[in-house]
């Protein structure tokens, strides 16, 4: 099992731009969250997902799109970048009340 | 808005020594979950405690929660450099599921050899 998967490790954008985060999981979990880690923060929860089509917003949505057309992945879209979403963005799924398993995140700057 | 608040934010232990991180949140929870963060890697999880729990044990980790107080600890025992990590502290509200953690800002462990 790979867990929790990740595209791009590393990406830089221009303000206004948009690009889409890529995360998977082979795990069956049902519930996927987007978290952004901004320096000397912990994490902050964007959006969360309780299944395939339902998904919902966290404490720091705006700026942020997300869908979840299958158990297995959850894109998380920024629809116009702006240098305040410069962080590093980390996905994560869970079973039940269980733990969360992470992927290993997408450093993103925007200038 | 940051739930926990981990004390201390920095901790600078000697190999073998133990290392104590406390962690305090603000709401009614449901569990407590610590993770270990690697620099420039993703959360790594350590341990969970439910609500009803007071104590729970996983190799050299010892977590404790008191809810009157609102506050956990984390306890390495014999520690070792490669236990040099941020540890969190998540705290998943009643009534919220633990795909919606909310962290504290963590405490960085140096763990000289």
């Amino acid at each position: 099992n790979a867990g929790v998967t990740q595209t791009p490790k590393f990406q830089v954008l221009k303000t206004g731009q948009s690009m889409t985060l890529q995360c998977a999981q082979d795990m069956n979990h049902e519930y996927m969250s987007w978290y952004r880690q901004d320096p000397g923060m912990g994490l902050r929860l964007i959006h969360y997902s309780v299944g395939a089509g339902i998904t919902d917003q966290g404490e720091v949505p705006n700026g942020y799109n997300v869908s979840r057309s299958t158990t297995e992945d959850f894109p998380l879209r920024l629809l116009s970048a702006a240098p305040s979403q410069t962080s590093v963005y980390f996905c994560a799924s869970s079973y039940g009340q269980g733990a969360n398993t992470f992927g290993s995140g997408t450093r993103l700057t925007v200038v | 808005s940051q739930q926990g608040e981990e004390d201390p934010q920095a901790l600078s232990i000697q190999e073998g020594e133990n290392a104590t991180m406390n962690c305090s949140y603000k709401t009614s929870i449901n569990n407590l979950q610590w993770y270990r963060q690697n620099s420039g890697r993703g959360l790594v999880h350590l341990i969970l405690i439910r609500s009803n729990e007071r104590e729970k044990h996983s190799g050299r980790l010892r977590v404790t929660l008191d809810t009157s107080k609102k506050s956990s600890s984390l306890l390495i025992t014999a520690s070792r450099a490669a236990d040099t990590a941020s540890y969190f502290c998540a705290t998943a509200d009643t009534g919220a599921g633990s795909y919606q953690l909310t962290f504290g800002k963590g405490t960085k462990l140096s763990v000289i050899p």
